[in-house]
């Protein structure tokens, strides 16, 4: 039992570049969940899912997209990275009961956006 | 005015110590809290859930108080592996987009 993993641990990128961020699950939750971490601000929503096959907005999409084609498995991409995007990404999920139920987060992915 | 608020710190008290911080939030209508606890580097784990009647984990004491809208967080006889930043978590509905993460408190532990 994995719990949350996320590839990859670390990565550098230059401006303009590409890149999807692949977070895994094991543990048959129905939520999943996109953040980042910065100095100073804490965790910040960036998208989640409910289910296979549906995404929303958090309180940071802008650049970002996602997919959820599996259940246990939650993309992020982003399509042209700029500098504000060097941060710490954490996955997370959860059962359904999101507002009684512990959110598991994988070991993050470090981003640097030259 | 943040919607969850926590004291940056860094505490740092002597291994032994007693060590109380508080978590403020702005939304009356919060229903549910949590602390989490992050090491360095690492990802957030959870701590405990905070319950309307107070809990209590070992050497944990989480405290919710509705009329001033804080949560706190009470760690007696603190030890070395005590050293990580805690986060306050509160959720004001059934929505993932209605969790809100603090920035977090670092506590520091000295022998």
């Amino acid at each position: 039992n994995a719990g949350v993993t996320q590839t990859p641990k670390f990565r550098v990128l230059k401006t303009g570049q590409s890149m999807t961020l692949l977070c895994a699950q094991d543990m048959n939750h129905e939520y999943m969940y996109w953040y980042r971490q910065d100095p100073g601000m804490g965790l910040r929503l960036i998208h989640y899912s409910v289910g296979e096959g549906t995404t929303a907005k958090g309180e940071v999409p802008d650049g970002y997209n996602v997919s959820r084609l599996k259940k246990q498995n939650f993309l992020l991409g982003l399509e042209s990275a700029a500098p504000s995007q060097t941060s710490v990404y954490f996955c997370a999920s959860s059962g359904y009961r999101v507002d009684q139920e512990t959110q598991y987060f994988g070991p993050g992915t470090r981003l640097l956006v030259l | 005015r943040k919607e969850v608020e926590q004291d940056p710190g860094p505490f740092n008290v002597p291994e032994g110590a007693t060590v109380a911080f508080n978590c403020t939030y702005s939304n009356s209508a919060s229903q549910s809290f949590f602390w989490y606890r992050q090491d360095c580097r690492k990802e957030p784990k959870l701590l405990m859930s905070v319950y309307s009647s107070g809990n209590e984990d070992g050497r944990f004491t989480a405290q919710l108080n509705r009329a001033s809208q804080y949560i706190s967080l009470l760690i007696r006889d603190s030890k070395l592996s005590d050293s990580a930043t805690y986060l306050c978590v509160v959720n004001w509905g059934s929505s993932a987009s209605k969790i809100i993460f603090g920035s977090g408190t670092r506590l520091s532990i000295r022998p």
